[in-house]
């Protein structure tokens, strides 16, 4: 089946921990993309990449950190200089089509990060 | 910055009638898209429309755009009770990325 997989599900931190979170998908997409979301929120990107080894912030970027080094894998790591880490984390992959615009997303189910 | 908003927040109806949401945004677009989030869960997208289209159906969705009022509204007709979710529109504009409003939460009574 394609898809996006994101792990792990849950995950507990430690004030002070980094984590890495997963984020793997066989659709042969160009574009990936990390957003976060609070209780009752809408989301908020992250990073993005667009091609292997380059990546973009978005608009909260500060306190984590990604990489692109394969088309299929862009994990996401929350530093510990990230303030308020808990969250729920979305990944999520598109085409890029025609001039740059962006089609549909395909979002994987989540992460949910929870600081101690 | 959060480009859509939506409205309302949050929207009770009875199984069988009707369900429409609003978006506003504040930029010029090239496309705007309907995504659906049941609790806990990944998104999933609905519909696109191109900022040349005026409407869009699919199924029981029917989708309408006003770029000259930055506006654009989902409709459901015939909701169900499975149509609980949150729904949330998304702008796109030139560049590779989604802006996300904060959403309407829709609950469907049986």
């Amino acid at each position: 089946d394609g898809g996006i997989t994101q792990s792990p599900k849950y995950l507990f931190r430690k004030e002070g921990q980094n984590v890495t979170l997963s984020c793997e998908q066989n659709l042969n997409h160009d574009a990936m993309y990390w957003y976060r979301q609070d209780p009752g929120q809408g989301l908020r990107l992250i990073y993005y990449s667009q091609i292997v080894n380059d990546f973009q912030k978005g608009d909260i970027a500060e306190g984590y950190s990604v990489s692109r080094e394969k088309k299929e894998s862009f994990p996401l790591t929350v530093t510990s200089a990230q303030k308020n880490p808990t969250a729920f984390y979305l990944c999520a992959s598109s085409i890029l089509r025609g001039m740059g615009s962006t089609g549909e997303l395909f979002f994987g189910e989540g992460s949910r990060l929870t600081v101690l | 910055s959060q480009q859509g908003e939506e409205d309302p927040q949050a929207l009770s109806i009875q199984e069988g009638e009707n369900a429409t949401m609003n978006c506003s945004y504040k930029t010029s677009i090239n496309n705007l898209q309907w995504y659906r989030q049941n609790s806990g869960r990944g998104l999933v997208h609905l519909i696109l429309i191109r900022s040349n289209e005026r409407e869009k159906h699919s199924g029981r969705l029917r989708v309408t755009l006003d770029t000259s009022k930055k506006s654009s509204s989902l409709l459901i007709t015939a909701s169900r009770a499975a149509d609980t979710a949150s729904y949330f529109c998304a702008t796109g504009a030139s560049g590779s990325r989604l802006t996300f409003g904060e959403g309407t939460q829709l609950t469907v009574n049986p």
